[in-house]
C-alpha cells in the first residue's frame, strides 16, 4: 500500500487532456512538503518531469503541467501523444520518517 | 553534466552478500544526499533509505532497516548498497538518485538484481 494514492490507470486518445490524481495526507503534501512527477519507460529509470508541484525541468514539453492544493497535486497531459504511453509516479516528504521519500503507487498511461 | 553510473546486473543465490555501487560524476558529490529506491518485477517505487556523503548521515526506511546497509565513498564518489545475505524477494531494480533542494533530479540507470537458487 502505497503512502500517495494514485489510480492504477487512466487512457486517453491522441490529442486529447489527461490527468492523473495524487492524494496524500496530513503527514506529507498535507504538511506543505512539494510534490514531484516522474515519468518512467519500461526498463529505464524514472525521469523527472515536473519538480515541485509545477515546473518543467529543461527539455519537458509544455504539454506537461503540474498543480498542488490541500492534500492532493494532479499531473496534467495535454496533446496526447502516443510517445506519452508510460508510468507516471507522483513523489513527496514525509514527516512519519525524517527525510524520507514516499511515493504513490503509479500510473499507467495508455495512449489509444 | 551530472551522472549517476550504477554498477552491472547481478545475479546470486539466497544466503549470499551483495555489494552495489552508485558512481557519481559532473558536481560536488559529497553535498548532495543519495537516496536509493527498490522496484520489484512489475511493481512500483520503494524509498529504502537516504544517505549524506558529506558525514555519512543515514536515514532508512523502517522497511529496510537492518536489511540492507548503505555507505559512501567520497575519494571516489561512489555510494554503496549491500545486503549481508539475500533473499529471493530481493529480487528487483535498484535505482540510486541525488536530491538536490528536496527534488530527486537525476538517477542512476538502475541495477538488477536476481536471488535464485
Amino acid at each position: 500500500q502505497s503512502v500517495l494514492t494514485q489510480p492504477p490507470s487512466v487512457s486517453g486518445a491522441p490529442g486529447q487532456r489527461v490527468t492523473i490524481s495524487c492524494s496524500g495526507s496530513s503527514s506529507n503534501v498535507g504538511a506543505g512538503y512539494d510534490v514531484h512527477w516522474f515519468q518512467q519507460f519500461p526498463g529505464t529509470a524514472p525521469k523527472l518531469l515536473i519538480s515541485r508541484n509545477t515546473n518543467r525541468p529543461a527539455g519537458v514539453p509544455d504539454r506537461f503541467s503540474g498543480s498542488r492544493s490541500g492534500t492532493s497535486a494532479s499531473l496534467a497531459i495535454t496533446g496526447l501523444q502516443a510517445e506519452d504511453e508510460a508510468d507516471y509516479y507522483c513523489q513527496s516528504f514525509d514527516t512519519t520518517v525524517s527525510g524520507s521519500w514516499v511515493f504513490g503507487g503509479g500510473t499507467k498511461l495508455t495512449v489509444l | 553534466e551530472v551522472q549517476l553510473v550504477q554498477s552491472g546486473a547481478e545475479v546470486k543465490k539466497p544466503g549470499e552478500s551483495l555489494k552495489i555501487s552508485c558512481k557519481g560524476s559532473g558536481y560536488s558529490f559529497s553535498d548532495y544526499w543519495i537516496g536509493w529506491v527498490r522496484q520489484m518485477p512489475g511493481k512500483g517505487l520503494e524509498w529504502m533509505g537516504i544517505i549524506y556523503p558529506g558525514d555519512s548521515d543515514i536515514r532508512y526506511s523502517p522497511s529496510f532497516q537492518g536489511h540492507v546497509t548503505m555507505s559512501t565513498d567520497k575519494s571516489t564518489n561512489t555510494a554503496y548498497l549491500q545486503w549481508s545475505s539475500l533473499k529471493p524477494s530481493d529480487t528487483a531494480m535498484y535505482f540510486c538518485a541525488r536530491q538536490f533542494r528536496q527534488v530527486p533530479d537525476y538517477w542512476g540507470q538502475g541495477t538488477l538484481v536476481t536471488v535464485s537458487s
